[in-house]
């Protein structure tokens, strides 16, 4: 099983439609979990961490499931803007890179497109 | 305002040639990394330095070398040893020495082997 697994997508949706991106990790030690937005042929900016509770900002739901190990991204209301990839990005122990380091494990990402 | 410049954004290198990818942080932070990515991979980390004068490998370091001799600057070079060097380079920092997981990058630079 791949550390960082998400579904390559495309998905394509119209405006104003609500989409769902899920990610599952491997390793069940780890310890934090992001969303990142990458734009095409840009650097990647995180979007949003992911807490334990669940957290929302705006129009973006973050989940986190530790008993399944995956973590779920859900934007309503789709804007045209909101096309891009998204990065799920998991934070695992590593021993060779010591306790305060960790590692920060990207999936793949998930590449949405927002139409009119 | 505060930042990551990388430099350059485009590169061309003929085979055999090593090459130094620039980054520049003025946000005072503390760690910095060196991230690759290929089309439809994650990014994978090649190295990183949490201290000046002190930097760890990442997962591909092999054919990269770093330095750290100023907290703002890591510059990272490609090596002729390096197999398939064509990519997509991004240069990232965060705030403490520890890795809490918000990056912050720099808007990358992309090499291509001639």
């Amino acid at each position: 099983r791949k550390e960082v697994e998400q579904d390559p997508g495309p998905f394509n949706v119209p405006e104003g439609a609500t989409v769902a991106f899920n990610c599952t990790y491997s390793n069940s030690a780890s310890q934090s979990f992001f969303w990142y937005r990458q734009d095409c042929r840009k650097e990647p900016k995180l979007l949003m961490s992911v807490y334990s509770s669940g957290n929302e900002d705006g129009r973006f739901t973050a989940q986190l499931n530790r008993a399944s190990q995956y973590i779920s991204l859900l934007i309503r209301d789709s804007k045209l803007s909101d096309s891009a990839t998204y990065l799920c990005v998991v934070k695992s122990p590593r021993v060779n890179y010591g306790g305060s380091q960790g590692n920060l494990i990207f999936g793949k990402g998930t590449k949405l497109s927002v139409k009119p | 305002d505060g930042g990551i410049t990388q430099s350059p954004k485009y590169l061309f290198r003929k085979e055999g040639q090593n090459v130094t990818l620039s980054c520049e942080q003025n946000l005072n932070h503390d760690a910095m990394y060196w991230y690759r990515q290929d089309p439809g991979q994650g990014l994978r980390l090649i190295y990183y330095s949490q201290i000046v004068n002190d930097f760890q490998k990442g997962d591909i370091a092999e054919g990269y070398s770093v330095s750290r001799e100023k907290k703002e600057s890591f510059p990272l070079t490609v090596t002729s040893a390096q197999k398939n060097p064509t990519a997509f380079y991004l240069c990232a920092s965060t705030r403490g020495a520890a890795n809490t997981g918000e990056l912050f990058f720099g808007e990358g630079s992309r090499l291509t082997v001639l």
